[in-house]
C-alpha cells in the first residue's frame, strides 16, 4: 500500500523558514513524480512545486519562486519542501501528492498524504 | 496565475446526475489533454477521481466520468449518493509547465 507522511509543519514569524518532510513508503520512490500542493483555511487547492521522476527537473509556482525549494532523497524515500522567507499568506496545509502514472509529471496526484499545517504569524 | 473557473455550488438529488465544469484557457484546459478531478470531503485530503479528461483511476465508481469540449472541462456524476457529497477540484497541466486547480465546486446532495 502506498502511503505518504508529511511532517515539519508548525508555527513561524514572518520572514522566517522551515523545512516540510513528506516519507513514503508502498512504491518505487525514484520512478515517480511527487508535488506539493497547499490549502489555506476554508479555500481551495494551490499547486505549489513539483519534482519530476527520473529525470530530476523541479517546478514551482510564481508565488513560491524563489523562495520554496523542492527536493528528493531517493535513499531515504523522502520529499522536502524548504521555505524561506515565509509570509503570511503562506498560511495552509501542505499535502505531498504522488503522480498517478511514472513517468509523467502532472497527470493526475494520486495518492495524497494527510497534510501538515504551517502557520505563519507573529 | 488565476485559478481555473468552476461554479461555486451544484445540488442535486439522490438518483439524479450533476455536471460541475472548469473553464481556462488555450493555456491549460484547452491546450493539453491533462485535466484531472478531486474530491475531497471535509477534513479529509483530496481523492482522485479522473485524469487525463476522461480516465478513472482503479477503485473510483463508473458513476464518475469526464470529458471536454475547447477550453471547458467538465465532471459529470450520475446516480447521486448521499457520500457524493464533498468538495471536487480540477486541475489543469499549463504551458508554463505547472499545474493550476479551479476554485472549488462544493456538491450538495439534496
Amino acid at each position: 500500500e502506498v502511503q505518504l507522511l508529511e511532517s515539519g509543519g508548525g508555527l513561524v514569524q514572518p520572514g522566517g523558514s522551515l523545512r516540510l518532510s513528506c516519507a513514503a513508503s508502498g512504491f518505487t520512490f525514484s520512478s515517480y513524480a511527487m508535488s506539493w500542493v497547499r490549502q489555506a483555511p476554508g479555500k481551495g487547492l494551490e499547486w505549489v512545486s513539483g519534482f519530476s521522476g527520473s529525470g530530476g527537473s523541479t517546478y514551482y509556482a510564481d508565488s513560491v519562486k524563489g523562495r520554496f525549494t523542492i527536493s528528493r532523497d531517493s535513499s531515504k524515500n523522502t520529499l522536502f519542501l524548504q521555505m524561506n522567507s515565509l509570509r503570511a499568506e503562506d498560511t495552509a496545509i501542505y499535502y505531498c501528492a504522488k503522480v498517478l502514472i511514472a513517468g509523467t509529471t502532472f497527470r493526475g496526484f494520486d495518492p495524497w498524504g494527510q497534510g501538515t499545517l504551517v502557520t505563519v504569524s507573529s | 496565475q488565476s485559478a481555473l473557473t468552476q461554479p461555486a455550488s451544484v445540488s442535486g438529488s439522490p438518483g439524479q446526475s450533476i455536471t460541475i465544469s472548469c473553464t481556462g484557457t488555450s493555456s491549460d484546459v484547452g491546450g493539453y489533454d491533462f485535466v484531472s478531478w478531486y474530491q475531497q470531503h471535509p477534513g479529509k485530503a483530496p481523492k482522485l477521481m479522473i485524469y487525463d479528461v476522461s480516465n478513472r483511476p482503479s477503485g473510483v465508481s463508473n458513476r464518475f466520468s469526464g470529458s471536454k469540449s475547447g477550453n471547458t472541462a467538465s465532471l459529470t456524476i450520475s446516480g447521486l449518493q448521499a457520500e457524493d457529497e464533498a468538495d471536487y477540484y480540477c486541475g489543469s497541466f499549463t504551458s508554463s509547465t505547472t499545474l493550476k486547480f479551479g476554485g472549488g465546486t462544493k456538491l450538495t446532495v439534496l
